[in-house]
């Protein structure tokens, strides 16, 4: 497909569980971001990527999160020993920077994460 | 830090009313700014954007102008229909983050349901 693409697009954890959720960015892109959005909420920015390197995670809530992307495609969410503040809508999206201005970020459908 | 303020909603129209969302950001670089839209059931899309002062985007007849002065980037569209029904985010871009990193920052969403 043209898009991007996160699977699973629900997810249903027990508190306690780990979690991965993975996400498929357009051909390409170099730039790859994870946002948090909340119920009722503006998303929240988590983590960046540009090709295989993380140059900020200054988003990520806790040291229970963890991201990847270790060949510069594919990206991977983690998240340990999952709480039911951990239950949000898990966005990515990715952007290849032209150099010419701002980068339109591209979104998945995101991957909605119930934690009971 | 960055900031973007986003009129409350829900905000309920007839068709072919004039809209106008507010939105007002912080920021203290030159960020660029962005209106996405989210439909029921689909992930969040690109409507506009301006990437400096007094720059307007436009599309699908949404307008919205960068308004150094006030801070300010207000969406407008002047009929709306029915398929206009969606949530709306306002978002900056700052372009002076090191690393490339372009993360957008968000209002919290403004449900917009228009009626026939």
């Amino acid at each position: 497909g043209a898009g991007v693409s996160q699977s699973p697009r629900y997810k249903v954890a027990k508190r306690g569980q780990d979690v991965a959720l993975r996400c498929d960015p357009i051909s390409g892109h170099v730039s790859l971001f994870w946002y948090q959005q909340a119920l009722g909420q503006g998303p929240e920015f988590l983590t960046y990527f540009q090709n295989e390197a993380q140059l900020d995670k200054s988003g990520l809530p806790s040291d229970r999160f963890f991201a990847e992307r270790p060949e510069g495609s594919v990206s991977t969410l983690k998240i340990q020993r999952t709480q039911q503040e951990d239950s949000a809508v898990y966005l990515c999206a990715s952007s290849a920077p032209s150099g010419r201005g701002p980068d339109t970020q591209y979104f998945g459908p995101g991957t909605r994460l119930t934690v009971l | 830090g960055d900031s973007v303020t986003q009129m409350e909603g829900p905000v309920t129209l007839s068709e072919e009313a004039f809209l106008t969302i507010n939105c007002t950001y912080t920021a203290t670089g030159y960020p660029s700014l962005f209106w996405y839209v989210q439909y029921p059931g689909e992930g969040l899309q690109l409507l506009l954007k301006a990437t400096k002062a007094d720059d307007k985007g436009s599309n699908k007849g949404f307008e919205a102008t960068y308004r150094k002065e006030t801070t300010s980037f207000h969406l407008e569209k002047g009929s709306v229909q029915v398929s206009d029904s969606a949530v709306y985010f306002c978002a900056l871009s700052d372009r002076t983050k090191a690393g490339n990193n372009r993360k957008l920052i968000w209002g919290l969403g403004t449900s917009l349901a228009v009626n026939p």
